[in-house]
């Protein structure tokens, strides 16, 4: 089945930690992205990569780091910096970052305390 | 900049009942629009993607339209059923800047048997 997998589902971290977030494809897309989704709000970009070894702040970069050493992985990392981690991340990817449709992940749910 | 706004927040119909829901843009210079399904704790799932040619879009009971001239789009349902019921979030893509992607904050649907 080709889709886009993210691990674990539910994480909890007490503050101060840093915590990586997994993010797998494997419908050879060229693009990929993280969201973050609060209550009431739309999703908001953290990060994209167009391509390996490359990627671009988003609009809420602040506290996260992404690396893209692999077509198929974009995992994302929560710093301590991050001043309000909870939230539900998703990852997505697409062919390519203009004419075509982006697939999402199931999420992964932090709760920092 | 680009704002998304989806009309109503909420809404609940009985069960068979043909429904419309709205997404407004306020920058018309789109490269598409892409409507989305998300339940409770889940991932988004694409419903329909209108590239920004393009008038409107059919998947079975669902249509999507879009007027960029008037910076909207509607996402019709036909004989609505309980399985329905979920959020359903529209999206912009940028034809500049990066191809960035806006979202807006949902509609959520609760189709009543």
């Amino acid at each position: 089945d080709g889709g886009i997998t993210q691990s674990p589902k539910y994480l909890f971290r007490k503050e101060g930690q840093n915590v990586t977030l997994s993010c797998e494809q494997n419908l050879n897309h060229d693009a990929m992205y993280w969201y973050r989704q609060d209550p009431g709000q739309g999703l908001r970009l953290i990060y994209y990569s167009q391509i390996v070894n490359d990627f671009q702040k988003g609009d809420i970069a602040e506290g996260y780091s992404v690396s893209r050493e692999k077509k198929e992985s974009f995992p994302l990392t929560v710093t301590s910096a991050q001043k309000n981690p909870t939230a539900f991340y998703l990852c997505a990817s697409s062919r390519d970052r203009g004419r075509y449709e982006q697939y999402f992940g199931p999420g992964t749910r932090l709760t920092v305390t | 900049k680009q704002e998304v706004t989806q009309i109503p927040a909420a809404l609940s119909v009985p069960e068979g009942e043909n429904l419309v829901l709205n997404c407004s843009f306020t920058d018309s210079a789109i490269y598409n629009l892409q409507w989305f399904r998300q339940d409770p704790g889940k991932g988004l799932t694409s419903l329909l993607l209108i590239q920004s040619s393009q008038r409107e879009q059919t998947s079975g009971r669902l249509n999507a339209s879009l007027d960029k001239s008037s910076g909207r789009s509607t996402l019709y349902i036909a004989a609505s059923q309980p399985g329905d019921s979920a959020t359903y979030l529209c999206a912009v893509r940028r034809n500049t800047g990066g191809f960035k992607t806006i979202f807006g904050a949902g509609t959520r649907l609760f189709v009543k048997a």
